[in-house]
């Protein structure tokens, strides 16, 4: 098996840039989607395949990925992206479908 | 539009039995697998399992296989999660999610029900 390894928080301030990480030892191999969660809601997608953005996600929502580390990039973060963020990643055989332990961003 | 809409709130107790359900719609449901997704209270996301409908094809996480059954009727667009016997440390709650294929075979998942909140307590 396989794990997914994120901090528990990340904080910026209105405007900056929030950066959150994702480290696994398959994901040079494996892609990494990350999902939003706000407070009582579920999940939304904001991004897939790596660096894909689903319609509907605002551009200030981007993803990367560099050997062991994933990384959702939140370019002049709002009050409203305020939420717990996942990554996510399975080989393409689906036996090992895995949920890092998610991070929660704060903007204030 | 796609949507998935979940069963209403549950409160149990001990013992009971209990089958929780996600209607489909705005897409072809049987062309889809449709997975269950817990997360108990100020918790992460867990993956339970999920079901194909065009051949009933099932496949569990270790972690939930024997504890819980999944099945859907494809007749009606409708996924189920199903409890012989709950415990207290079922409470929490579940999403149902498609779970479609992109490239390079790497499956994710794309649209979430609202989730169902599973309380159990003597």
């Amino acid at each position: 098996s396989f794990e997914l390894t994120q901090p528990p928080s990340v904080s910026v301030s209105p405007g900056q840039t929030a950066r959150i990480a994702c480290s696994g030892d398959a994901l040079p191999k494996q892609f990494a989607y990350w999902y939003q969660q706000k407070s009582g809601q579920a999940p939304v997608l904001v991004s897939y395949e790596d660096s894909k953005r689903p319609s509907g996600i605002p551009e200030r929502f981007s993803g990367s990925s560099s050997g062991t580390k994933a990384t959702l990039t939140i370019s002049g973060a709002q009050v409203d992206d305020e939420a717990d963020y996942y990554c996510y990643s399975t080989d393409n055989t689906d036996n090992h479908v895995v949920f890092g332990g998610g991070t929660k961003l704060t903007v204030l | 539009e796609v949507q998935l809409v979940q069963s209403g709130a549950e409160v149990k107790k001990p013992g009971d039995s209990l089958k929780i359900s996600c209607e489909g719609s705005g897409y072809s449901f049987s062309s889809y697998w449709i997975a269950w997704v817990r997360q108990m209270p100020g918790k992460g996301l867990e993956w339970m399992g999920m079901f194909y409908p065009p051949d009933s094809n099932i496949r569990y996480s270790p972690s939930f296989q024997g504890q819980v059954t999944i099945s859907a009727d494809k007749s009606i667009n409708t996924a189920y999660l199903q409890w012989s016997s709950l415990k207290a440390s079922d409470t929490g709650m579940y999403f149902c999610a498609r779970y479609r294929g992109g490239v390079g075979g790497y499956y994710y998942f794309d649209y979430w029900g609202q989730g169902t909140q599973l309380t159990v307590s003597s």
